[in-house]
């Protein structure tokens, strides 16, 4: 079976651009979770959807949004880039996302997209 | 203890070696805590999550204990393999009614040299 897999793998991109990151998670997952992770530190987390809804947002601008389609994979969109956003951008699936026994669940990670702002 | 935080931050053992490392994190409301091995140029592997005081899992070599009370978990590796070079990570769910989300550490890196 396909794990979670993300696209495109690296990515450069220029102050101010924007940019979308894809992830399709496992096949019968319905929640994914996006995790940003510089250098140095442990992932951070961005955004938790389940069923299309968003369940959680981390401590990050408005320039971050995020989506989930009917198929349930997920886009993660950022603008106006900075410098500061050049990370590694984890997605995650889980069978669930809601409070409750489902935060027992594992989260069964993807490789990642290297994104690179100049 | 406000965030999660791991120890040491990076760790060189021979084969053969056992080792352990700590985790520590707030420990009101606490939910669950999971292990991550991450191997460079992977994805981040699930170990365990471990959810009540007293909590033990193992898996082959590797072990885990929980202590909800304090907010600390140990891992321990047994008989260290080169295979077992990775980052390890710990993670916290805080129940909050916000989702399924995990606060890392920033991880333990082990190097195991032959």
């Amino acid at each position: 079976d396909a794990g979670v897999t993300q696209s495109p793998t690296h990515l450069i991109k220029t102050r101010g651009q924007q940019v979308t990151l894809r992830c399709s998670p496992i096949s019968g997952h319905k929640s994914v979770s996006w995790y940003q992770q510089v250098l140095g530190q442990g992932p951070q987390f961005i955004f938790q959807y389940y069923e299309k809804e968003e369940r959680g947002r981390g401590n990050f601008p408005d320039r971050f949004s995020a989506r989930q389609f009917p198929n349930y994979s997920s886009e993660l969109n950022v603008n106006a880039l900075l410098l500061g956003d050049s990370a590694l951008y984890l997605c995650a699936s889980s069978p669930s996302g809601t409070s409750g026994k489902s935060s027992y669940n594992e989260q069964f990670f993807g490789p990642g997209t290297r994104l690179t702002v100049l | 203890i406000l965030n999660v935080e791991q120890s040491p931050q990076s760790l060189h053992v021979q084969e053969g070696d056992s080792t352990n490392f700590t985790c520590s994190f707030p420990s009101s409301n606490f939910y669950a805590l999971h292990w991550y091995r991450w191997e460079t140029a992977k994805s981040p592997e699930a170990l365990f999550v471990m959810t009540l005081n007293g909590d033990e899992k193992k898996k082959g070599r590797i072990s885990a204990t929980l202590n909800t009370k304090e907010g600390y978990s140990y891992l321990y590796i047994k008989g260290s393999q080169p295979e077992d070079s990775a980052t390890y990570l710990c993670a916290s769910v805080i129940l909050t009614g916000g989702g399924n989300k995990l606060t890392f550490g920033t991880g333990t890196q082990l190097k195991v040299e032959l």
